[in-house]
């Protein structure tokens, strides 16, 4: 089974709909965070937390926000979907706090928002 | 802040041969590199890393050295082949910046036959 799992893998929605994405994870580590991917720009951080109470923003965490239900759960909302939010989000994890720790990603969520 | 330019691609290469994927970096602190590999519908998985200059990480026939002076990272594989057919991205994290990762915009790399 995999380490880091999302659902929904694909979503089709529309403009001004509320919408989740989940992530789990059986690694046991503290720190979680979403990314979305555009095509030429790589991966932009969105939200990240370090542990159930501890939530931060990232670069471009407008129009989104996270729910960090327990160690192993990471949902991602958009309150209110627009179309430049269409994109593939991943969720990632890691151990600790040294810059050195390696993330690992979950398969990632195809949004289509229209 | 922290930034990463990597070449851009797509980058097409015959089966075998010489693969290089520029990657310089920008950073405040002394950061550590990584460079991870997505391969089509997946998640990025990590490829290899480097923690401190001259270090020169390795994985699957890829690798990469941390070069301070020049503040790069480059990728290299000596013999490419058509399953090394992914995007490859390269990505810093700093010390103290709490693990985040800064991304470069990636490089698709396709190796024909």
């Amino acid at each position: 089974d995999a380490d880091v799992t999302q659902t929904p893998r694909n979503r089709i929605t529309k403009t001004g709909k509320r919408i989740m994405l989940e992530c789990s994870q059986t690694k046991g580590h503290d720190r979680m965070y979403w990314y979305r991917q555009d095509p030429g720009l790589g991966l932009q951080l969105i939200y990240y937390s370090f542990d159930v109470k501890d939530i931060n923003k990232g670069e471009i965490s407008d129009g989104y926000s996270v729910s960090r239900q327990a160690q192993a759960k990471f949902s991602l909302s958009l309150e209110s979907a627009i179309p430049n939010q269409t994109a593939l989000y991943f969720c990632a994890t890691s151990l600790g706090a040294g810059s050195y720790n390696e993330q690992f990603f979950g398969p990632g969520t195809r949004l289509t928002v229209l | 802040g922290n930034s990463v330019t990597q070449m851009e691609g797509p980058v097409t290469l015959s089966e075998e041969a010489f693969l290089t994927i520029n990657c310089t970096y920008t950073a405040t602190g002394y950061p550590s590199l990584f460079w991870y590999v997505q391969y089509p519908g997946e998640g990025l998985q990590l490829l290899l890393k480097a923690t401190k200059a001259d270090d020169k990480g390795s994985n699957k026939g890829f690798e990469a050295t941390y070069r301070k002076e020049t503040t790069s990272f480059h990728l290299e594989k000596g013999s490419v082949q058509v399953s090394d057919s992914a995007v490859y991205f390269c990505a810093l994290s700093v010390t103290g910046g709490g693990n985040k990762l800064t991304f470069g915009t990636g490089t698709q790399l396709k190796v024909e036959l």
